[in-house]
């Protein structure tokens, strides 16, 4: 089992559609969660960064993140074509050690116009 | 500021050779990382390097190496390469302070191995 588990979709939503990404993780020692977006024959994009249980909002994206449950999410209001992406989710274990990421294996998403 | 850089952007290499990969941080981050992305095994880490020092290693072949300079800039080197070795090869840096360790990504090099 993967310690870091998301759904590969491919996901197509139609524009202004609100989009929900979710990874799930079983490593209870991950405090760091982050979500990138990498679009085609790109590096990753840092989108989200929290540390903490709760909900981070930054303009059209929200990130989620339930430690209890081990859940993480990403929710995209008001979704644009230019959103078309893979999304990928990443953890890490402590900032006062080494900066380790583990990452889901992405979600394609299409908006469509 | 300018973000993080990777030189070349392109690499074809044959099978036995080795290849050098280079990146440079954005300016007054102390930390690089290094990740192999394949469209099998997704990201994978290989190893992180802080003021000088490897400071953590992932689950790679000792034919994977690195280094790291004064100035933060960092080399990643692949000796005998083999067919499985053709990935992005993706470099991150970080400032590393406080709770600040957000990772940012270059744009990676591609390296096809023939």
């Amino acid at each position: 089992q993967k310690e870091v588990e998301q759904d590969p979709g491919p996901l197509s939503v139609p524009e202004g559609a609100i989009v929900s990404l979710n990874c799930t993780y079983s490593n209870s020692a991950f405090q760091y969660f982050m979500w990138y977006r990498q679009y085609s024959r790109k590096g990753p994009e840092l989108l989200m960064y929290t540390y903490s249980s709760g909900n981070k909002e930054d303009g059209r994206f929200t990130a989620q993140v339930d430690k209890s449950s081990k859940y993480i999410s990403l929710f995209i209001r008001d979704s644009q074509p230019s959103d078309s992406a893979t999304y990928l989710c990443a953890m890490s274990v402590s900032s006062g050690s080494a900066r380790q990421l583990t990452f889901g294996s992405g979600t394609q998403l299409t908006v469509l116009p | 500021k300018a973000g993080v850089t990777q030189t070349p952007r392109y690499l074809i290499k044959t099978r036995g050779q080795q290849v050098t990969l280079s990146c440079s941080p954005i300016s007054g981050h102390r930390s690089v990382s290094w990740y192999q992305q394949t469209p099998g095994q997704g990201l994978q880490f290989l190893f992180e390097y802080f003021s000088e020092t490897q400071r953590n290693k992932g689950n790679f072949p000792g034919r994977f190496s690195g280094r790291q300079f004064s100035n933060s800039r960092s080399e990643m080197n692949v000796s005998t390469l083999e067919l499985g070795d053709s990935a992005l090869y993706l470099c991150a840096s970080s400032l590393v302070q406080g709770q600040r360790n957000e990772q940012f990504f270059g744009p990676g090099t591609r390296l096809t191995v023939l």
